[in-house]
């Protein structure tokens, strides 16, 4: 399956805003979804793992769901910073395949 | 807290070879799978290949099934990849993970592999 997200995004300092991730195939409830940030000249850091689970560290303005309807996942970061500028990344683990699947990246700009 | 070394990148020709290490520390390496991803430049993330942890298993991306080998040394606490037949195509920078229920959880900062003539 394929993990299809927007190529860029963007909104305003202090705003809300969503980045989708859409499963080709099979349910998105199947597999658990991560989320990565990578800012540029750096390496990926996980945001999101288990679909809505925080590492210890990650602010709490950065929240993951499924939502089964759509088969997709939303990454949800709140209060955007200028920090938050960045690539993100949606992952799943094909597990009969034994195969981990990346999403394209969705890059950030914060206005 | 974990940390993850990785070290062997360098500029190789079309067809050569190049052994990466990945060097763990915070947590104990022999009790959970490890994975490579590499990133082309201006690309995207792509998962290279994984290994368990006592390295009974492992997987690979079709773009790299039968020229790269993963491998661990679970009493010096290092993962390997071993990449033979290298083409312009793998020029990326190669990842090191801890994996949390099949997917990278804790990334290292990479090691850049450029395959040129």
């Amino acid at each position: 399956f394929m993990l299809t997200q927007p190529h860029s995004v963007s909104e305003s300092l202090g705003k809300t805003v969503t980045i989708s991730c859409t499963r080709s195939s099979g349910n998105i409830a199947s597999n658990y979804v991560q989320w990565y940030q990578q800012r540029p000249g750096s390496a990926p850091t996980t945001l999101i793992y288990e679909d809505d689970q925080r590492p210890s560290g990650i602010s709490d303005r950065f929240s993951g769901s499924i939502d089964s309807s759509s088969n997709s996942a939303s990454l949800i970061i709140s209060g955007l910073k200028t920090e938050d500028e960045a690539d993100y990344y949606c992952q799943c683990y094909d597990g009969p395949n034994n195969v981990v699947v990346f999403g394209g990246g969705t890059k950030l700009t914060v206005l | 807290e974990v940390h993850l070394l990785e070290s062997g990148g360098g500029l190789v020709q079309p067809g050569g070879s190049l052994r990466l290490s990945c060097t763990a520390s915070g947590f104990t390496f022999s009790t959970y799978a490890m994975s490579w991803v590499r990133q082309a430049p201006g690309k995207g993330l792509e998962w290279v290949s994984r290994i368990f942890g006592g390295g009974e298993r492992s997987y690979y991306a079709d773009s790299v099934r039968g020229r790269f080998t993963i491998s661990r040394d679970n009493s010096e606490d290092t993962l390997y990849l071993q990449m033979n037949g290298l083409r312009v195509e793998d020029t990326a920078v190669y990842y090191c993970a801890k994996d949390s229920t099949g997917s990278p959880h804790s990334w290292g900062q990479g090691t850049l592999v450029t395959v040129s003539s």
